[in-house]
């Protein structure tokens, strides 16, 4: 089975940098996503991550640690349309689904 | 370009009526994957198609069942309604049978149980 965990909210200045953590556990990995999620929309895709390191896309960076179940998104020069919901979703090996966490809302203030 | 399409948007049914939900995924992808998602709450995966077969299957009540057509498009046919069917349906699409590649939402159908 899958197991995600991530904090719930945060909220940062428009500019700042903040990190989204999210540990998980798996029985297989096949790779982990993060999603950007506003109320009442569709979950946008963010970044992929199947080897260990960081993959970096403009603003938004992401980590993996395999070994330790970790990963992070690291949102650079917030902007006020970053505030949303953010979620990770963890791809087992073997099967066809993702399994997501609760999601991390960010709250970005002027 | 082209993305996942999910008709209606919105749905109001009464309790023990019966829905259909229809999802039209992008061009040339072959998975079909079903999301609910209650308020407040991550997205619970339903079930998954793969080349019209089903591939996988999650949390997914025996009232629902679902498929997925020679044109790829996929259905979930949701019967017996009950008030905490309400929520918001997903169905994302991807390629080749995985998610080794990224996936697509839809915009979602919100189904509302009175």
């Amino acid at each position: 089975g899958q197991n995600i965990d991530q904090p719930t909210e945060m909220t940062a200045t428009e500019g700042a940098i903040v990190q989204i953590n999210c540990t998980y556990q798996t029985s297989g990995f096949n790779g982990l996503f993060w999603y950007q999620q506003h109320a009442g929309e569709a979950p946008t895709f963010l970044s992929y991550n199947v080897l260990d390191g960081l993959e970096e896309k403009g603003r938004f960076s992401s980590f993996l640690s395999r070994s330790k179940g970790y990963s992070y998104l690291l949102l650079k020069e917030l902007q006020m349309k970053d505030s949303a919901s953010y979620l990770c979703a963890v791809s087992g090996y073997g099967n066809n689904r993702l399994a997501f966490g609760k999601g991390n809302q960010v709250v970005v203030i002027p | 370009a082209a993305g996942v399409i999910q008709s209606p948007r919105h749905l109001i049914k009464e309790k023990r009526e019966t829905a259909t939900l229809k999802c039209y995924p992008i061009p040339r992808h072959d998975t079909v994957y079903w999301y609910q998602q209650g308020p407040g709450q991550d997205p619970q995966f339903l079930i998954s198609f793969y080349e019209k077969m089903q591939s996988d299957k999650g949390s997914i009540p025996d009232r629902f069942s679902a498929q997925q057509f020679s044109d790829y498009h996929s259905e979930l046919n949701m019967s017996s309604l009950e008030l905490g069917d309400s929520a918001l349906y997903f169905c994302a699409s991807s390629q080749q049978g995985g998610w080794s590649t990224e996936a697509f939402f839809g915009q979602g159908t919100r189904l509302t149980v009175v």
